[in-house]
């Protein structure tokens, strides 16, 4: 099946850095890309939807100048934490599908555990 | 706005025992209901879609309309059954993806 990748699994960074997330389909094009926020115990929330060479589309209260989605290729996306603050913390999830249409698959990656200090 | 409901945190069930797990959604329009799965330490992933009619690892679920849920049963419950159950809505034609909080199915020896 198609495989969606992360890097990094986990990362720690200090208040006030930068972080980027890697998000990459493996054995697949993907015209679309998502991010997701997911907090303990609770459920995905959706932050944004990012189209292989177009703009992201933002979740609203998602803020687009910390959260910089770029999606330069079909195989991936990246999410840049920017000005990383303690309350960025949290389990960032992407997911990728092949085509524009909802009914095709959505092909989760790992995640990816942020902790800021 | 689209909206999903799963109103149980935990469901624990005996081996062999039937399974339901319930979820409701709220939507204007035609929906695309689907569940995902997450087994422990592993990604998320589709368990099954209503517009497929199919059963997957014995589960189905069918859309209700008049109830407006899609809730996921299996007549006899297994140990490895056992995983966080995610409900999820979409618009027809659209690509955002509306998950519920989620409910953990615990199957007991």
């Amino acid at each position: 099946g198609a495989v969606v990748s992360q890097h990094p699994s986990w990362v720690i960074c200090k208040s006030g850095t930068s972080v980027k997330i890697e998000c990459r389909s493996l054995d697949f094009q993907a015209t679309t890309m998502f991010w997701y926020r997911q907090f303990p115990k609770q459920s995905l929330m959706l932050m944004a939807t990012s189209n292989e060479g177009s703009k992201a589309t933002y979740e609203q209260g998602v803020e687009k100048d910390k959260f910089l989605i770029n999606h330069a290729s079909l195989t991936l996306s990246t999410l840049t934490v920017t000005s990383a603050h303690p309350e960025d913390s949290s389990f960032y999830i992407c997911s990728a599908r092949a085509d524009r249409t909802v009914s095709d698959e959505q092909y989760f990656g790992p995640g990816t555990r942020l902790t800021v200090t | 706005a689209q909206r999903v409901t799963q109103p149980e945190k935990l469901l624990s069930v005996f081996k062999g025992a039937p399974v339901e797990l319930k979820c409701n959604y709220s939507y204007s329009g035609s929906p695309e209901l689907f569940w995902y799965v997450q087994y422990s330490r592993q990604r998320l992933q589709l368990l099954l879609r209503h517009i497929s009619r199919e059963s997957i690892k014995g589960f189905t679920a069918d859309l209700n309309k008049g109830e407006t849920s899609f809730h996921l049963k299996k007549p006899f419950a297994q140990e490895e059954d056992s995983a966080m159950y995610y409900c999820a809505l979409s618009g027809r034609g659209y690509q955002k993806v509306t998950f519920g909080t989620g409910t953990k199915l615990q199957v007991i020896p």
